[in-house]
């Protein structure tokens, strides 16, 4: 069963602006992932949010999270060509045995 | 280190046939994981292990099957090939032995599988 939804499905921008991507989710958590995939390959992780922090940051990557509103948001900085991928949020799922992935928000940056 | 190996990259099969996708990592990690990814579908778990000797099924694991005899395998085995199976396979491992446990998920580059 989905717990992850990405939003928007798919973004498009110019090189240099800032991608935003959403995730929400149903149940409560422990923490919440977020991954990139590139065509054709498989998933890489970019960066881990526990339930009690509110923000993280990891190069030109900012991950919030709101567990109130069961959210968080992936903030991509000055986009380049190369951050075009697919994105996805992971949750554990409530035995801790598994990652639920969303269906991913494809981002495509031009230049 | 090669990090998680997928075999083969490519596969078409007939209805009915049956075959194994490899999977091998040389992290020592004690978790692995297989998960399939059709579109509109994101990725789905279809089985997973904490450990060797111990498997257990995921969302979709009708048609599988999967052992772990080892730390480094664990092998996926579709016993009878049907054209709902035509999907990218992935496997992934993680260092944690209590299932993921907030450990970041390691992923091989997929398996592409056609059933004709």
């Amino acid at each position: 069963s989905q717990q992850g939804e990405e939003d928007p499905q798919a973004l498009s921008i110019q090189e240099g602006e800032n991608a935003t991507m959403n995730c929400s989710y149903k149940t409560s958590i422990n923490n919440l992932q977020w991954y990139r995939q590139n065509s054709g390959r498989g998933l890489v992780h970019l960066i881990l949010i526990r339930s009690n922090e509110r923000e993280k940051h990891s190069g030109r990557l900012r991950v919030t999270l709101d567990t109130s509103k069961k959210s968080s948001s992936l903030l991509i900085t000055a986009s380049r060509a190369a951050d075009t991928a697919s994105y996805f949020c992971a949750t554990d799922n409530q035995a801790g045995t598994a990652l639920i992935f969303g269906k991913g928000t494809t981002l495509s940056v031009s230049s | 280190n090669a990090g998680v190996t997928q075999t083969p990259k490519f596969q078409v099969l007939k209805t009915g046939q049956s075959m194994t996708l490899q999977c091998a990592q040389d992290m020592n990690h004690e978790y692995m994981s297989w998960y399939r990814q059709d579109p509109g579908m994101g990725l789905r778990l279809i089985h997973y292990s904490v450990g060797a000797g111990i498997t257990d099924q995921g969302e979709v694991p009708n048609g599988y099957n999967v052992s772990r005899s080892t730390t480094e395998d664990f092998p996926l085995r579709l016993l009878s090939a049907a054209p709902s199976q035509t999907s990218v396979y992935f496997c992934a491992s993680s260092y944690s032995n209590s299932g993921t446990g907030g450990s970041p998920l390691h992923f091989g580059n997929g398996t592409r599988l056609t059933v004709t």
